[in-house]
């Protein structure tokens, strides 16, 4: 079983809004609502920010949004703040024997 | 407050076995699936093994499938991995999390600070 593909690194200024993209196939992202976003920093441990494709769960902040299409998944952060880099991965829960995969993470830098 | 409190970790030769286990605080243990987490150094997550909250459905991930061994202990809000026959690959720091669900789906809202596990001679 792939990992999910994430693209290596994505960047962007305070304010502005970005998207991660996440891609599986139709027996993971494109077959389940079974989709989740972490967000990791360095020495850290990840932390959930959207489930379920589109749920924030309590506490983290709505500026983290979740959408899919096909076999793509996206989180979208909106009004980027320095906190906010980190590396962040995508994980899915898969047909194959396998239960659960994850992308191999994006970093994103803040400029 | 959720808690997890992950302990066992350690320098292991090749061949060799660990038992990881991971205390859990703070929720009714039986209620959620619990599973096992690791990553490499300088690389990504990757998902090990999970186990139903009742304890009566395990997974694993292909690359430990027949070596490793998830468990419960809902009377002891314990899990545990017992890792045999380990590999120089297996080195990572190892996370507990627990998934929102009473199965694994990979929902994973809660993780311990993670035990780092070292494979080498």
């Amino acid at each position: 079983q792939s990992a999910l593909t994430q693209p290596a690194s994505v960047s962007g200024s305070p304010g502005q809004s970005i998207t991660f993209s996440c891609t599986g196939t139709s027996s993971d992202v494109g077959g389940y609502n079974y989709v989740s976003w972490y967000q990791q920093h360095p020495g850290k441990a990840p932390k959930l920010m959207i489930h379920d494709v589109s749920n924030r769960p309590s506490g983290v902040s709505n500026r983290f949004s979740g959408s899919k299409s096909g076999n793509t998944a996206s989180l979208t952060i909106s009004g980027l703040q320095a906190e906010d880099e980190a590396e962040y991965y995508c994980s899915s829960y898969t047909s194959s024997s396998t239960r659960v995969i994850f992308g191999g993470g994006t970093k994103l830098t803040v400029l | 407050e959720v808690q997890l409190l992950e302990s066992g970790g350690g320098l292991v030769q090749p061949g060799g076995s660990l038992r990881l286990s991971c205390a859990a605080s703070g929720f009714t243990f039986s209620n959620y699936a619990m599973n096992w987490v690791r990553q490499a150094p300088g690389k990504g997550l990757e998902w090990v093994s999970g186990i139903s909250g009742g304890g009566t459905s395990t997974y694993y991930a292909d690359s430990v499938r027949g070596r490793f061994a998830i468990s419960r202990d809902n009377s002891k809000n314990t899990l545990y991995l017992q890792m045999n026959s380990l590999r120089a690959e297996d080195t990572a720091v190892y996370y507990c999390a627990r998934d929102v669900n009473a199965y694994t789906y990979g929902d994973f809202d809660c993780w311990g600070q993670g035990t780092p596990v070292t494979v080498s001679s």
